[in-house]
């Protein structure tokens, strides 16, 4: 079974440019999160879907954060414009579970951000 | 509100020690699960284990156990006979029954010395 994909694996870019990622979940998997880990911290939740509709984005800083998940199942995220204090891992994870059911979540590898 | 503590930092041992990470939580369900993923220097998180708080029995998988302890609100992690490939960041969280809004706490970078 292919696990959680992500890309690009690294990016940098200057503060007020804007960046996407994509991810690609585990196939099957409804619900869907994007997290941020800042270096040093735990993941933090940023957006979370099931199917192709949001369920929780209560932590994600809509003023220059967005995401989507349009069929139900690949997601992108866009930043934009960046700031310094986004440098950090934003991380993918689908989980087989619907989402209120605290199933275990499979992560992908990450894309580091760097803004410089 | 749900608060995960993980107040080790780094811990570092010798190849074939037996090592504990501390994980202790805060929260006012009744009903929540327990979690531990383990981050290696590829950086994707692996799931370890899941427990839900009406399962207090202690588990063992290989050398791995877990000791989870609702008087103290504690969920310790075990790895006995450590082996280089253990070193990687360990990460405890907490979610509610209700929802997968997964609180995890800092981290422990365990180092596994040959």
């Amino acid at each position: 079974e292919a696990g959680v994909a992500q890309s690009p694996r690294y990016k940098i870019i200057e503060k007020r440019q804007s960046v996407a990622f994509w991810c690609n979940p585990i196939s099957g998997h409804a619900t869907l999160y994007w997290y941020q880990q800042i270096l040093g911290q735990g993941p933090k939740l940023l957006i979370q879907f099931q199917n192709n509709g949001v369920v929780d984005d209560s932590q994600l800083p809509k003023d220059r954060f967005s995401a989507e998940r349009l069929k139900g199942v690949d997601s992108t995220l866009k930043i934009q414009p960046a700031k310094l204090e986004d440098s950090a891992v934003y991380l993918c994870a689908s989980s087989a579970g619907l989402a209120g059911t605290p199933y275990e979540q499979y992560f992908g590898p990450g894309t580091r951000l760097t803004v410089t | 509100a749900q608060k995960v503590t993980q107040a080790q930092t780094e811990i570092s041992v010798v190849e074939k020690e037996d090592v504990t990470l501390d994980c202790v939580y805060e929260t006012r369900d009744t009903t929540y699960y327990l979690f531990w993923y383990k981050q290696p220097p590829s950086g994707e998180l692996v799931f370890l284990i899941r427990r839900n708080s009406f399962d207090e029995q202690n588990e063992i998988s290989g050398r791995y156990s877990w000791n989870f302890q609702k008087s103290t609100s504690s969920f310790n992690f075990t790895i006995t006979a450590s082996q280089v490939v253990d070193s990687a960041v360990y990460f405890c969280a907490l979610s509610a029954y209700n929802n997968n809004d997964m609180r995890f706490g800092a981290g422990t970078r365990l180092t596994v010395k040959p």
